[in-house]
C-alpha cells in the first residue's frame, strides 16, 4: 500500500563513489520529485519530471542525473560523492497542473559520504 | 522570488499547552496554495493542510487549526491540548509556478518539542 516508495533508506558510502537511489509511485501522479534536506532540515528542490520529461533542474551540480523511465519511477544516480553530499533525499509526487495536489512524499533515503 | 518564513526556530511548551506556529510568506502571484507538512523523530514528511490564496476560511480537524490571513500573508498553524507526539518538525509551504509548472518553497521549520 506504500504510496511513494525509495530505496535504500540508508546509503553510507566514500567519497569518489558513484551510487543510485530509487524511486517508485503507485498513486497515478504524472510529476515526480527529487528534495534534498541538508542538516539544518532546510528542504529544496532539486528535480522535477513530467511524464518522464525534465521541468525542474534547480542549479544542482551535474553530477546529479535523474533518470524517469516511466510516469511511475524516478531515480537519482550521483557520480564521484563528496562530503557535501551528505543529507536525507526525498522523492515526492504530485498532479502537475493541479496546485491542490499536495505533495506526497517517501521516508526519505540518508546519504553518508565518508 | 517566492519566500516562506518560520521565525520560530524552536518551540518547547508542556504538554496539555495550545501552541501556534508561525508562517509568513511572499509571492507575487495572485493564485497559490499554501501548505503544512510534519517532519516527525522518524524522519518522514506527512502532509497536514493545504489551503488555496481564495479561501481564507479558518479550517479545523481535531486538535489542529490553521489561521490563514492574506493581509498580512500568514497561514498560522495552532495544535491545542498538545500530546506528546505532536513532537516534530513543522514546515509551511508555498506552491510556486515557474515556467507553467509546479514547486514548494519550504520554510526553515519550527521544530517543536512537548515535554511530558
Amino acid at each position: 500500500d506504500t504510496a511513494v516508495s525509495q530505496t535504500p533508506k540508508y546509503l553510507v558510502t566514500q567519497m569518489g563513489n558513484d551510487k543510485s537511489i530509487k524511486c517508485e509511485q503507485n498513486l497515478g501522479h504524472d510529476t515526480m520529485y527529487w528534495y534534498k534536506q541538508d542538516s539544518k532540515k532546510f528542504l529544496k528542490i532539486m528535480f522535477s519530471y513530467n511524464n518522464k520529461e525534465l521541468i525542474i533542474n534547480e542549479t544542482v551540480p551535474n553530477r546529479f542525473s535523474p533518470k524517469s523511465p516511466d510516469k511511475a519511477h524516478l531515480n537519482l544516480h550521483i557520480n564521484s560523492l563528496e562530503l557535501g553530499d551528505s543529507a536525507v533525499y526525498f522523492c515526492a509526487s504530485s498532479h502537475l497542473g493541479d496546485r491542490a495536489s499536495p505533495l506526497h512524499f517517501g521516508n526519505g533515503t540518508r546519504l553518508t559520504v565518508t | 522570488a517566492q519566500k516562506v518564513t518560520q521565525a520560530q526556530t524552536e518551540i518547547s511548551v508542556v504538554e496539555k499547552e495550545d501552541v501556534t506556529l508561525d508562517c509568513v510568506y511572499e509571492t507575487r502571484d495572485t493564485t497559490y496554495y499554501l501548505f503544512w507538512y510534519k517532519q516527525p523523530p522518524s524522519g518522514e514528511l506527512v502532509f497536514l493542510i493545504r489551503r488555496n490564496s481564495f479561501d481564507e476560511q479558518n479550517e479545523i480537524s481535531g486538535r489542529y487549526s490553521w489561521n490563514f490571513q492574506k493581509s498580512t500573508s500568514s497561514f498560522n498553524f495552532t495544535i491545542t491540548a498538545s500530546q506528546v507526539v505532536d513532537s516534530a518538525v513543522y514546515f509551511c509551504a508555498l506552491s510556486e509556478r515557474s515556467f507553467g509548472n509546479e514547486k514548494l518553497t519550504f520554510g526553515t521549520g519550527t521544530r517543536l518539542t512537548i515535554i511530558p
